[in-house]
This record gives structure tokens, sequence and C-alpha cells, in this order.
């Protein structure tokens, strides 16, 4: 089984700051598989970002996504009052899915 | 608009079977493009996936969770069940049901997520 392991596990920062959050993998990963969830408090996640950098559907550009093989990025580039969450990378590999532990972007 | 809706009892026993069930609207549950898969989420913790199942019947399980869960589909019904065999406390959690594309293997579409208490 492929472990995710995202850091840093708290993130505080200011609106309109760069926020920089990292998914590492056990085991390579294809970047085909690797996605990246939103979720704020009492909701169901959301996808962000599919295939290691394609954003998904209604998701703002200030949203990217990159890396390859063990390593992964989310980067948002000027975050917005909205942005402030817990996120989420997740893989798959070998018939199975597993998701990193989080990264909760709070407001300093 | 497709939309996805868990539902089953919110307190089960332990040493129980969980049982829940998603119900599609808005798709079928028949598309060659898509898999349909149970997540839970433990109180202050993160994601777990617990199971995914293809229209056709293949199912694929959290090793973790394989002696336990079983997923099922019945399409005439554009539904999909998960049962949880032998509950602790420990499988307490919000389960969720969500679509999972097939080619990138994401999880694009998500229920709402209902809360499952185990307790006696």
């Amino acid at each position: 089984e492929i472990v995710l392991t995202q850091s840093p596990g708290t993130l505080s920062l200011s609106p309109g700051e760069r926020a920089t959050l990292s998914c590492r993998a056990s085991q390579s990963v294809s970047s085909s598989y690797l996605a990246w969830y939103q979720q704020k408090p009492g909701q169901a996640p959301r996808l962000l970002i599919y295939g290691a950098s394609s954003r998904a559907t209604g998701i703002p550009d200030r949203f990217s996504g990159s890396g390859s093989g063990t390593d992964f990025t989310l980067i948002i580039s000027r975050l917005e009052p909205e942005d402030f969450a817990v996120y989420y990378c997740q893989q798959y590999s070998s018939s199975a899915w597993t998701f990193g532990q989080g990264t909760k972007v709070e407001i300093k | 608009q497709l939309q996805l809706q868990e539902s089953g009892p919110g307190l089960v026993k332990p040493s129980e079977t969980l049982s829940l069930t998603c119900t599609v609207s808005g798709d079928s549950i028949s598309s060659t493009s898509y898999y349909w898969g149970w997540i839970r989420q433990p109180p202050g913790k993160g994601l777990e996936w617990i199971a995914t199942i293809y229209y056709s019947g293949t199912t694929y399980y959290n090793p973790s969770l394989k002696s336990r869960a079983s997923i099922s589909v019945d399409t005439s019904k554009n539904q999909f069940s998960l049962k949880l065999r032998s509950v602790t406390a420990a499988d307490t959690a919000v389960y969720y049901c969500a679509r999972n594309y097939y080619f990138y293997n994401y999880m694009d579409v998500w229920g709402k997520g209902t809360t499952v208490t185990v307790s006696s």
C-alpha cells in the first residue's frame, strides 16, 4: 500500500499570501492518478486537482498542482477567505486508493 | 445534475453489521466511465477509502477492512451499498459515497455524508 505523507500539518497564513502544500508518496505514483481535494467543516471533500496538475471544473486558477514520482505540490497563489480549509492528496495504485492525512490551512 | 445520497441507520451496536446505501440520481450507475465507492472519516480525522465497485460487480477493498467489508451494486435501483461486519467504536465516522472517474481514478462527485455511531 502506498502511504501519502502531507506537510506541513498546519499552515498559518493571511489572506493574499501564497500557500504551498506538499504530498510525498512512499513509492512512485503515476501522475495521472494523483488528486487533491478541499474540505471545509461539515462538508464533503471537493475535487480540486486531478492528474497531478489539471484543475477540476469550476476551480479557480489560483489553485495549481505539480509534481511527479513521489513528490507532489499544491499551490494556492493568493489565499482568498474561502480557501481556509483542510486539503487532502489522494492516489490510486494497484487497485487501491489512499489519502494523505491532510494539511489544514488556517488564518493567521 | 448528478447527486449521491447516503442512507442507513445512524446508530449501530458493537459487534453488529453496519449497512449503508447510496442512491444515485441524475446519472446511470451503469455508466462505463465510472466506479462507485465508499470513504469514511472518523471524528476529527482524515479520509479513509473503504471499497469501490464497478457496475459489472467488480470490487476493490481497502486491505485493512477487506475481511469485514462488502460492497454491492443494484443497477435496477441505481444504488450501491456497503456492509461492514463486527463493528466497534473505531468504526464511528461520517461515511461518504462518491463517484470515481475510471480513467484518472479520482472522486469527482460526493454525497453529503452520513454519520454512523457505534455504541451500545
